[in-house]
């Protein structure tokens, strides 16, 4: 069973800050890499869909990155908002498996404080 | 409707009852998902419809879990036996084409009594 793993698991930051948070797996063998957003009290919302190895993706202040020859992707925000605060997951689609099933991080859940 | 729409929101049960989760996915999702968190875990995929394909049931815990599709639109997840452990918040997601992004609903949380 593919592991994916995310760190750190909470981040606190200030209102203004950039940050960055990292989704790790050990094999490049999947289909997609999803970062999505789940702010509380409201449905996930998807980011980005990355599938090959440099990908970068851009929304916004958000972007992302991926590397999958060492295994990692990273989520990075420019300039902090209050309204940037939720769980930020990240998921998989491992090959051997079947395209839709995805598994997920536990996420890693920011916070901004104003 | 524009989004996914999941009913009901909420739903307290007995144990051992039987529950139907329903979810309508977006207008033209071929896609459609079901998952569940429960408290202080991560989401854990349990099915997926693709078009006329085979579900891909292998995220279901038990035989107690069942899920269809009718029309290639609406769906319902059907826990039979309710168990306490059955407890969690059922999201379900639809997209384009498996590639693609997914759509949450905004979910039905279960509590079994």
């Amino acid at each position: 069973i593919l592991n994916v793993e995310q760190s750190p698991q909470s981040l606190h930051v200030q209102e203004g800050d950039s940050t960055n948070f990292t989704c790790s797996f050990p094999s490049s063998n999947f289909y997609a890499l999803h970062w999505y957003r789940w702010e509380t009290a409201k449905s996930p919302e998807a980011l980005f869909v990355m599938t090959l190895n440099g990908d970068e993706k851009k929304k916004g202040r958000i972007s992302a990155t991926l590397n999958t020859k060492e295994g990692y992707s990273y989520l990075y925000i420019k300039g902090s908002q209050p309204e940037d605060s939720a769980t930020y997951l990240c998921a998989l689609s491992p090959r051997g498996g079947s395209q839709g099933n995805l598994i997920f991080g536990k996420g890693t859940k920011l916070s901004v404080k104003p | 409707g524009a989004g996914v729409s999941q009913s009901p929101s909420n739903k307290v049960t007995e144990k051992g009852k039987d529950v139907e989760l329903r979810c309508d996915p977006i207008s033209g999702h071929t896609a459609l998902y079901w998952y569940r968190q429960s408290l202080g875990q991560g989401l854990e995929f349990l099915i997926y419809f693709q078009g006329n394909s085979a579900p891909d049931k292998s995220g279901l815990p038990s035989d107690r879990f069942s899920a269809e599709r009718t029309g290639g639109s609406v769906s319902t997840l059907t826990i039979q036996r309710t168990q306490q452990e059955d407890s969690a918040v059922y999201l379900c997601a639809s997209s384009f084409s498996l590639d693609q992004p997914q759509h949450f609903g905004d979910g039905t949380r279960l509590s079994i009594l």
